[in-house]
């Protein structure tokens, strides 16, 4: 079956500093998404991307998408405490409906 | 519009009990799917439903678990005879009926604990 795998598991990080976050799936995706969770929170959505060698950016966040749809990069310009929280990516195969696989997601630490 | 509700949002349950989680989806949301975290784990798919159809119970262990999201009311994951490793988070999401809108919107969850 389909396969997200997401790395790092973890990441510490001083304030100001960057964080980066990747995602490889072992089949093509049709879209993927990126979700975060804070401690003790529910996962939210943050974005979908769904061309190949697609681009989006979000204030100090910037989404990218492989061009063979199969990796995916979530990368977060100087980190501030709020940024704190687990970051999971979310695959769409090629099936006619909505199942998400999940990778395991990035636990991001930010210190003051 | 209210977002996804579940609840209830903690739930203790002592071994052998029956635990039912409920899930209210987002108005106009006709998919509904249920995910279970473990501590500092993803997300592990269990079952999607639409209105009185189970799609996908791939994820669903094979023994204890059932769900179902009736025509009426909300969706419910019932876990049966419980044991200690059945604590988690559960989590429903929901989704538009439309094709292509496939973003999921989450509810709180509900975590279990089994004494």
């Amino acid at each position: 079956g389909q396969q997200v795998m997401q790395i790092p598991q973890y990441q510490h990080v001083q304030e100001g500093e960057d964080f980066t976050t990747y995602c490889n799936s072992s089949t093509t995706l049709s879209n993927i998404q990126w979700y975060k969770q804070r401690p003790g929170g529910h996962p939210v959505f943050l974005i979908q991307l769904v061309k190949s060698g697609e681009v989006k950016k979000q204030k100090r966040l910037t989404f990218q998408f492989g061009e063979a749809k199969k990796n995916s990069s979530l990368h977060i310009t100087a980190t501030q405490t709020t940024d704190v929280g687990t970051y999971f990516c979310a695959g769409k195969g090629g099936t006619s409906y909505g199942k998400l696989t999940f990778g395991q997601g990035t636990i991001l630490t930010v210190h003051p | 519009n209210a977002g996804v509700m579940q609840n209830p949002r903690h739930l203790v349950r002592r071994r052998g009990q029956e635990a039912r989680l409920r899930c209210s989806p987002m108005k106009g949301h006709s998919h509904v799917y249920w995910y279970r975290q473990l501590p500092e784990e993803g997300l592990k798919f269990m079952v999607y439903l639409q209105k009185e159809n189970i799609i996908d119970e791939s994820g669903m262990p094979k023994e204890r678990f059932s769900a179902e999201f009736p025509k009426e009311g909300p969706s419910i994951l019932r876990i049966q005879q419980v044991v200690r490793g059945d604590s988690a988070a559960y989590f429903c999401a929901s989704s538009p009926l439309d094709r292509g809108q496939e973003t999921q919107y989450f509810g709180p969850g509900t975590r279990l604990l089994v004494l």
